[in-house]
């Protein structure tokens, strides 16, 4: 079984400063990563996602994520917050399937992101 | 192109009461799935449909059923409505059946169970 830890329910930051959420995983099998976010009354929208290959993802709106087997962790980073990333960022694992595996995204709590002026 | 779209966008309905959702995939889309994400919680899988077929099927009880038509469009149903079931039920869909292929969401349906 797989699962996701965001270590702080609640970060806030200036505008310009740097962001680090931080996501922890448990995995039996090398796993699939994701960062979403999501604006208030909306949906989920994917940042970025490791799944094979370079362990350092670039993602939209200047987001990254460094995946670190040793660490199982996949932090997210942005060098410089804009008012606009205020949001609630999630962090998913899943499992890589074989043939005929379902596709299933396991979720941690969420980190509320706010940017102050 | 039109994005993934969900309806009702909200709901009120009464303990012990049956509600359907309904999901629109992207066009192209054969994976369609749904989440259950309570206020305050990250989304909590429920289903998987690929190609009319269930794939997947969280720890819910037997009173959440889905299904997903010829043209991959999905409905969920849950039956005996508790209040815990208030929640933002989301709809995902992706062109494939794996996780390395991208999930996209729609708006949800926020059901409020009173």
């Amino acid at each position: 079984a797989q699962s996701v830890t965001q270590l702080g329910s609640h970060v806030s930051v200036s505008e310009g400063a740097l962001v680090l959420l931080r996501c922890n995983y448990s995995s039996s099998v090398p796993p699939y990563l994701f960062w979403y976010v999501q604006y208030p009354n909306q949906g989920l929208q994917l940042l970025l996602k490791y799944t094979t290959g370079a362990t350092l993802v670039k993602g939209i709106n200047g987001f990254e994520a460094e995946f670190k087997k040793s660490e199982t962790s996949f932090h997210l980073t942005k060098p410089s917050a804009h008012m606009s990333d205020a949001a609630e960022y999630f962090c998913a694992v899943s499992l890589i399937g074989g043939v005929g595996s379902n596709y299933k995204l396991t979720f941690g709590k969420g980190t509320l992101l706010t940017v102050n002026p | 192109d039109a994005g993934v779209t969900q309806s009702p966008t909200h709901l009120i309905k009464t303990r012990g009461q049956q509600v359907t959702l309904r999901c629109s995939p992207i066009s192209g889309h054969k994976s369609v799935s749904w989440y259950q994400q309570v206020l305050g919680q990250g989304p909590q899988f429920i289903f998987q449909y690929y190609e009319k077929e269930e794939r997947g099927r969280g720890n819910f009880p037997d009173r959440f059923s889905a299904r997903q038509f010829p043209n991959y469009s999905s409905e969920l149903n849950v039956n005996a409505l508790l209040l815990g079931d208030s929640a933002l039920y989301l709809c995902a869909s992706s062109f494939g059946d794996r996780t390395n292929t991208e999930a996209f969401f729609g708006q949800g349906t926020r059901l409020t169970v009173v």
